[in-house]
């Protein structure tokens, strides 16, 4: 079946350190993949997404790029800021649609605090 | 309302007792889904509703878990004869069309605690 795996956390960084975290996959086909963050007291809401190889999703200065031949979506973000500690999943949803390829498959979630 | 919003946002129960979770979509999102997360694991699927087709049920861990919704809004998440596993923080999220616009709005949760 479906599954993602995500890098264990919690991360703690300092404001502006360079972050990754790590988010594989096992799918068959190409599943669309996403990136998800919950900030504290919120409810998860989209990052960022890539439904094709190659294809690089990115928003509020996160980047994340769909990478068949070694099925991993990393979650990057060159100077991180206070404002980004959240907990963020990794997800994905199978290839093709039809009922019931509606699901999205989670990963555990990182937990990611930065520091002043 | 602005977000999906979900009842009671705590719920503290006695094992076997039963529990119902409240989900509010957002007005005209025809698509609804109830995940839940256990402490150290990923969202869980549970069950999601398109519109007026039959509920995808797949997710739903045993015959004691049970999903309504009325009227293609509000949706309600039962459990009978709760257990500790059950412990958990259940997530209701809709969305517009289902995952062909793949984007989901969840809600804040409820944490549910069987003691």
């Amino acid at each position: 079946g479906n599954s993602v795996t995500q890098m264990e956390g919690p991360v703690t960084l300092s404001e502006e350190a360079f972050l990754t975290i790590n988010c594989t996959y096992t799918a068959t086909g190409y599943p669309s993949l996403f990136w998800y963050v919950q900030y504290p007291g919120e409810g998860l809401q989209l990052l960022l997404k890539a439904t094709k190889a190659d294809d690089k999703g990115s928003n509020k200065g996160f980047e994340a790029t769909y990478r068949k031949e070694t099925t991993s979506f990393h979650l990057e973000k060159g100077s991180v800021q206070v404002s980004d500690s959240a907990v963020y999943f990794c997800a994905l949803t199978p290839a093709g649609y039809n009922f019931g390829n509606e699901k999205l498959t989670f990963g555990t979630g990182t937990r990611l605090t930065i520091i002043p | 309302g602005a977000g999906v919003s979900q009842s009671p946002s705590n719920k503290v129960t006695e094992k076997g007792k039963d529990v119902e979770l409240r989900c509010d979509p957002i007005s005209g999102h025809t698509a609804l889904y109830w995940y839940r997360q256990s402490l150290g694991q990923g969202l869980e699927f549970l069950i999601y509703f398109q519109g007026n087709s039959a509920p995808d049920k797949s997710g739903l861990p045993s015959d004691r878990f049970s999903a309504e919704r009325t009227g293609g809004s509000v949706s309600t998440l039962t459990i009978q004869r709760t257990q500790q596993e059950d412990s958990a923080v259940y997530l209701c999220a809709s969305s517009l069309e289902g995952l062909i616009n793949e984007k989901l709005f969840f809600g804040s949760g409820t944490q549910l605690s069987v003691l």
